[in-house]
């Protein structure tokens, strides 16, 4: 079975600072991975996805992560962090099922809250 | 593109009544639709996979009897939490996708309050 480990439940950064958002996954095969985010009492919102294509994944909003084998890490980072990005991210990696037909399963990590300081 | 509206956003209902959410797909046919429940300052734990035209798979532990879930067309599902007790509340989080190796797009959520 697929798993994520994201490995803090909150980060503080200033604005204007960069952001590094840690995620570990453990997967028996090439997996699919996204990072969502979440404001609150909202729904999730896509940011970017890595389905084995390049390595460095560019997302909306100026997030982007690098996905890295070697690590079993899909670390989702932003050179410079804004206000607006105080939100819960997850990180969440897909099983595939069901020969692939009905769509993947999402399995999600437990979620950073990233606070953001002005 | 890829929108998905949830309704209702937030529901007070009395015990042992039940309530119905719909999740639509506004702008693209959804073959699967997936119910997520989400505890406070917890993550998304998958309740059941919804896939049109057919009986939806649930997840081990989440009564099929009690969380009711009709795909019934390719942009709507709904699920109806019956007999609705205060355990119950959370918050309903439906998501949408156009199958295969395709994302999955969130709606809203439903914050349901069973007083």
């Amino acid at each position: 079975a697929q798993s994520v480990t994201q490995l803090d439940s909150h980060v503080s950064v200033s604005e204007g600072t960069p952001v590094l958002l840690r995620c570990n996954y453990s997967s028996s095969y090439s997996p699919s991975l996204f990072w969502y985010v979440q404001h609150p009492n909202k729904g999730l919102q896509l940011l970017l996805k890595y389905t084995s294509a390049a390595t460095l994944v560019k997302g909306i909003n100026g997030f982007e992560a690098e996905f890295k084998k070697s690590e079993t890490s899909f670390h989702l980072t932003k050179p410079s962090a804004h206000m607006s990005d105080a939100a819960e991210y997850f990180c969440v990696v897909s099983e595939t099922y069901m020969e692939d037909e009905y769509g993947n399963k999402l399995v999600f990590g437990a979620g950073t809250i990233l606070r953001v300081k002005s | 593109g890829a929108v998905v509206s949830q309704h209702p956003s937030r529901v007070i209902c009395k015990s042992g009544t039940s309530v119905k959410i719909e999740c639509r797909s506004l702008d693209f046919q959804a073959t699967t639709m997936f119910w997520y429940r989400q505890f406070p300052k917890q993550s998304l734990m998958l309740m059941a996979t919804s896939n049109e035209g057919s009986k939806a798979t649930y997840e081990q532990g989440v009564e099929k009897d009690k969380f009711l879930i009709n795909h019934a067309s390719l942009t709507l599902s709904t699920l109806t939490v019956t007999s609705a007790h205060p355990e119950d509340s959370s918050f309903y989080i439906c998501s949408a996708s156009q199958g295969g190796n395709q994302p999955q797009h969130f709606g809203d959520g439903t914050r349901l309050s069973i007083l």
